[in-house]
């Protein structure tokens, strides 16, 4: 599976747009790009996933670049409970190995009033 | 829909005990995945099961063992716990397919 980098922490103003980057230099034509969240001490939640086109839905957009090495999770209106962290995986859709997803060391987002 | 649940909740043990922890999802998914996180890390695979009857080695598997009694069971057991083994451990089902992995609330682990 391809690896992914991400800053280790980055700050956002309530209401306004967080942005949080993922390299994935070494990506695959068949791997897809998945974002999770974890708030303090509970399990990691579902966000969004994609392949080429950029994605939306009622919790944040997918933005993927044209040559697929690096993608951007959108926020559009941060609040405070979206203080998480947040984590970018890359692995193929499907059978293969059972789904399992590889954890990086994801992106520390503080939401500030 | 309860998801995915894990019991216990909380456990403390003693070097040398076992114990297994038990996770139970009721959504039919095929896939489970024992992980665990130490603080300030990300999550980390023991083991996953991509289909019943079936386990695999995680990234760090040295020390545990996995049990997949049914399609909705995943459990996994810890033989002799060691310090190292102090963490919290989280339950996921999923279907592959479709990619999304839902999480149980965890099992916050401590061995003395």
């Amino acid at each position: 599976d391809a690896k992914t980098t991400q800053p280790p922490s980055m700050d956002c103003a309530e209401g306004r747009a967080a942005n949080l980057p993922c390299n994935h230099s070494t990506i695959s034509g068949n791997e897809y790009v998945y974002w999770y969240r974890q708030i303090h001490s509970q399990g990691p939640q579902y966000i969004i996933h994609g392949l080429k086109n950029n994605e939306t839905n009622e919790m944040a957009s997918l933005i993927i670049t044209e040559d697929r090495k690096s993608s951007t999770l959108i926020l559009p209106h941060a609040t405070l409970r979206d203080t998480a962290v947040y984590y970018c995986i890359v692995r193929p859709r499907g059978y293969n190995q059972g789904g399992k997803l590889i954890f990086g060391q994801g992106t520390e987002l503080s939401v500030k009033p | 829909n309860a998801g995915v649940t894990q019991t216990p909740k909380f456990q403390v043990l003693k070097t040398g005990q076992s114990m297994t922890l038990q996770c139970a999802q009721d959504m039919n998914h095929n896939s489970m995945y024992w992980y665990r996180q130490d603080p300030g890390m990300g999550l980390r695979l023991i083991y996953y099961s991509a289909s019943e009857g079936t386990t695999d080695k995680g990234e760090v598997p040295n020390g545990y063992n996995v049990s997949r009694l049914n399609k909705r069971e995943f459990s996994l057991r810890l033989e002799s716990a060691a310090p190292s083994q102090t963490s919290v451990y989280f339950c996921a089902s999923s279907e592959p397919t479709l990619g999304e992995q839902f999480f149980g609330p965890g099992t916050r682990l401590t061995v003395l």
